[in-house]
């Protein structure tokens, strides 16, 4: 079945702690990104890769890093997680840019 | 990208047709328009999308006026679980964009009994 896969569905998590964001996808897509969902603001990109060693900022990149060393994975890594990125966070990806956007389930990260 | 503009909320009897629509005023030539859907917090998930042609698949039809600057997204028979929030989008991908889809506020689309 094709999907996007995100590891963890959940975390409540402390201020600091480091945590990576897993995403994968198994339908060979190029394109994949990083939204994050929060109320009265919509879904923001925080980063994009368009393929392999190859990501850019989106609107909202401070305070994440990513990387994308292989096609299928693309983890969203908050190397020391503040209150504010409390959000519930969306993989996505897509075969070429116009087309359709797969989205995964989603995490709902909450920093203490 | 060129910003749109949808009612906040829309009613629609289960088995009825959902007529959904979207304000593009500002569109231009090589900008698609994308209907997305969100059901509760699960992801969105994709329903169509198109650059000027009418598109129908097996969720939606896609309606485009002849000027382009607004659009409906027709839900033939809706159902119970059609019942999410409804996102219009323009989007043209391009150097400098990200290639981020604006989903603003979108349509909460409820379907009832």
């Amino acid at each position: 079945e094709a999907q996007v896969t995100q590891n963890p569905r959940y975390l409540i998590t402390v201020t600091g702690k480091k945590l990576t964001v897993t995403c994968s996808q198994n339908m060979n897509h190029e394109y994949m990104s990083w939204y994050r969902q929060d109320p009265g603001l919509g879904l923001r990109q925080i980063y994009y890769s368009m393929n392999v060693e190859v990501t850019d900022k989106g609107d909202v990149p401070e305070g994440y890093k990513v990387s994308r060393k292989e096609k299928r994975n693309f983890p969203l890594i908050l190397e020391s997680p503040s209150p504010n990125q409390t959000s519930l966070y969306f993989c996505a990806s897509s075969f070429r840019v116009l087309g359709e956007l797969f989205f995964g389930e989603g995490s709902r990260l909450t920093v203490l | 990208d060129a910003k749109t503009t949808q009612p906040p909320s829309m009613d629609c009897a289960e088995g009825r047709a959902a007529n959904l629509p979207c304000n593009h005023s500002t569109i231009s030539g090589n900008e698609y328009v994308y209907w997305y859907r969100q059901i509760h917090s699960q992801g969105p998930q994709y329903i169509i999308h198109g650059l000027k042609n009418n598109e129908t698949n097996e969720m939606a039809s896609l309606i485009i006026t002849e000027d382009r600057k607004s659009s409906t997204l027709i839900l033939p028979h809706a159902t119970l679980r059609d019942t999410a929030v409804y996102y219009c989008i323009v989007r043209v991908a391009g150097a400098n964009s990200g290639y981020a889809l604006n989903f603003g506020k979108g349509t909460s689309l409820l379907v009832t009994p």
